[in-house]
């Protein structure tokens, strides 16, 4: 199957400062990524669609200037928590689909954001 | 707006058959996917609807019935590893492609 990465697989920051969360598909293209959160014992929650090369697509209530998505290319998109504080604190997971008639959508492992 | 339940927790034996219940008020969507998360872990996908009726995929089947507004998945031969988070989620394929997520079932596997 296709395998999605992302990177950092945790990160501790401090209130205030702004993280990067990289997502990449590694054998396969992804014109659409997927951003979603996850707090504990929870279900996932859809941020925004990543377009390439166009504007994310965010879901009702997600902040687009808090949540900056850049999908430049056709394997990377990169989620920047901006300001981060201690709310933000989360799961993070993208997914992408390798589009044509399936349905299916691989995930990465995940980043564990932790705002100190 | 869009939501999918799901009963919060399911405890079956091994070598049992649990089926995990999946109600939902949305529309527009083209079909009901399963995933199944391991602690701390990515989703990964189990089973797709895209008609009514029962899908089978080795121990795993699913059903749709979109009258109804309610899925489930059957997981036949319970074995310990399948303790996870089940989600069912709804797809919305065309131009979004996205995936609705359901509020999920812990699954406990027990001897």
């Amino acid at each position: 199957g296709a395998v999605v990465s992302q990177h950092p697989s945790w990160v501790i920051c401090k209130s205030g400062t702004s993280v990067k969360i990289e997502c990449r598909s590694l054998d396969f293209q992804a014109t659409t990524m997927f951003w979603y959160r996850q707090f504990p014992k929870q279900s996932l929650m859809l941020m925004a669609t990543s377009n390439e090369g166009s504007k994310a697509t965010y879901e009702q209530g997600v902040e687009k200037d808090k949540f900056l998505i850049n999908h430049a290319s056709l394997t990377l998109s990169t989620l920047t928590v901006t300001s981060a504080h201690p709310e933000d604190s989360s799961f993070y997971i993208c997914s992408a689909n390798q589009g044509g008639h399936s349905n299916e959508q691989f995930f990465g492992p995940g980043t564990r954001l932790t705002v100190l | 707006g869009q939501s999918l339940e799901q009963p919060s927790e399911v405890t079956a034996v091994e070598g049992a058959i649990v089926q995990i219940n999946c109600t939902y008020q949305t529309s527009g969507f083209y079909g009901l996917s399963w995933y199944q998360q391991h602690d701390g872990g990515a989703p990964t996908f189990l089973s797709y609807n895209a008609l009514d009726g029962l899908e089978e995929t080795g121990r795993f089947s699913s059903f749709l019935s979109r009258s109804d507004s309610y899925g489930y998945l059957l997981l036949q031969e319970l074995q310990m590893k399948d303790s996870a988070s089940y989600f069912c989620s709804a797809a919305f394929g065309g131009a979004t492609n996205k995936l609705i997520f359901g509020t999920g079932t812990l699954l406990a596997v027990q001897p």
